[in-house]
C-alpha cells in the first residue's frame, strides 16, 4: 500500500499551459505539504496547509495555487507555465507538525518531474 | 534563514564514519535529518528537539547543540545502503509553525 501517492510520475507541457498535480496520502495525516526540488537538489517548502490553515512561503508565484477537496488529498495547480517551474515536485503529509503542536516526521510521495519546454 | 550543511559532499570506504553538520543564525526548535537516494523521495531518519536527548536509528545518531544552534548526524560503519543525500531540514524557535527550512543537502557515497 502507497502511503504518499502522486500523480503523474512526469509531466511534459509547454510554457503557458496549465496543469494540476495530485496527490493523496492514506496514512490518516492532518497536514500536507507541497516542495520543489530544483536540478541542484534544493529542496524547497512550497504550501503546508491542514484543516486550519495554510501557509504559503513567500517566495511562491501566485500561479501556484493549492487545493484541498478533503483531509487526504492536496493538489497543485499550477497556471501560466514557465521555463523555471522545471523542478521536481514532492507532496508529504505529517500528523500535525504545524502550529500548536511538537512536529512531526513528513512522509514524501515519489515525486512528479515537471519538465516545460 | 536556510541551515548550512558541511560537507558539501564526501566519500568514505566501507566501514568508516562520517560526520555531517548543520548549523543556524536563527533559535531552531527542532532539527529534522532525511535521506535521499537518487530518484527517489527523501526518507524520514529522526527529529531532534530543542531540550531533547541524542537520537538514533540502527548505527546512524545525531545530536543537537542548542547553544551553537547546530546539529550533528553521525554515521558509523557506514554500509554501501547509506550513500545519497542527506537533508537537515530546521524549524525556528517562537515562530508560528514548525515549517521545514532543508539545507542544500550533503551527498554522501560509499564505495566498496
Amino acid at each position: 500500500d502507497t502511503a504518499v501517492s502522486q500523480t503523474p510520475k512526469y509531466l511534459v507541457t509547454q510554457m503557458g499551459n496549465d496543469k494540476s498535480i495530485k496527490c493523496e496520502q492514506n496514512l490518516g495525516h492532518d497536514t500536507m505539504y507541497w516542495y520543489k526540488q530544483d536540478s541542484k537538489k534544493f529542496l524547497k517548502i512550497m504550501f503546508s496547509y491542514n484543516n486550519k490553515e495554510l501557509i504559503i512561503n513567500e517566495t511562491v508565484p501566485n500561479r501556484f495555487s493549492p487545493k484541498s477537496p478533503d483531509k487526504a488529498h492536496l493538489n497543485l495547480h499550477i497556471n501560466s507555465l514557465e521555463l523555471g517551474d522545471s523542478a521536481v515536485y514532492f507532496c508529504a503529509s505529517s500528523q500535525g507538525g504545524l502550529a500548536g503542536g511538537p512536529p512531526r516526521e513528513q512522509y514524501f510521495g515519489p515525486g512528479t518531474r515537471l519538465t516545460v519546454t | 534563514q536556510q541551515p548550512v550543511q558541511s560537507p558539501q559532499a564526501v566519500i568514505l570506504r566501507e566501514g568508516e564514519d562520517a560526520v555531517i553538520n548543520c548549523s543556524s543564525s536563527k533559535a531552531l526548535y527542532s532539527v529534522h535529518w532525511y535521506r535521499q537516494k537518487h530518484g527517489e523521495a527523501p526518507v524520514f531518519l529522526m527529529i531532534l528537539l530543542k531540550g531533547g536527548e541524542q537520537k538514533g536509528h540502527e548505527k546512524i545518531s545525531a545530536s543537537f547543540n542548542e547553544k551553537k544552534q547546530q546539529s550533528s548526524l553521525y554515521l558509523t560503519a557506514s554500509q554501501l545502503s547509506y550513500s545519497g543525500t542527506y537533508f537537515c531540514g530546521t524549524s525556528l524557535a517562537g515562530a508560528g509553525s514548525y515549517q521545514l527550512t532543508f539545507g542544500k543537502g550533503t551527498k554522501l557515497s560509499v564505495i566498496p
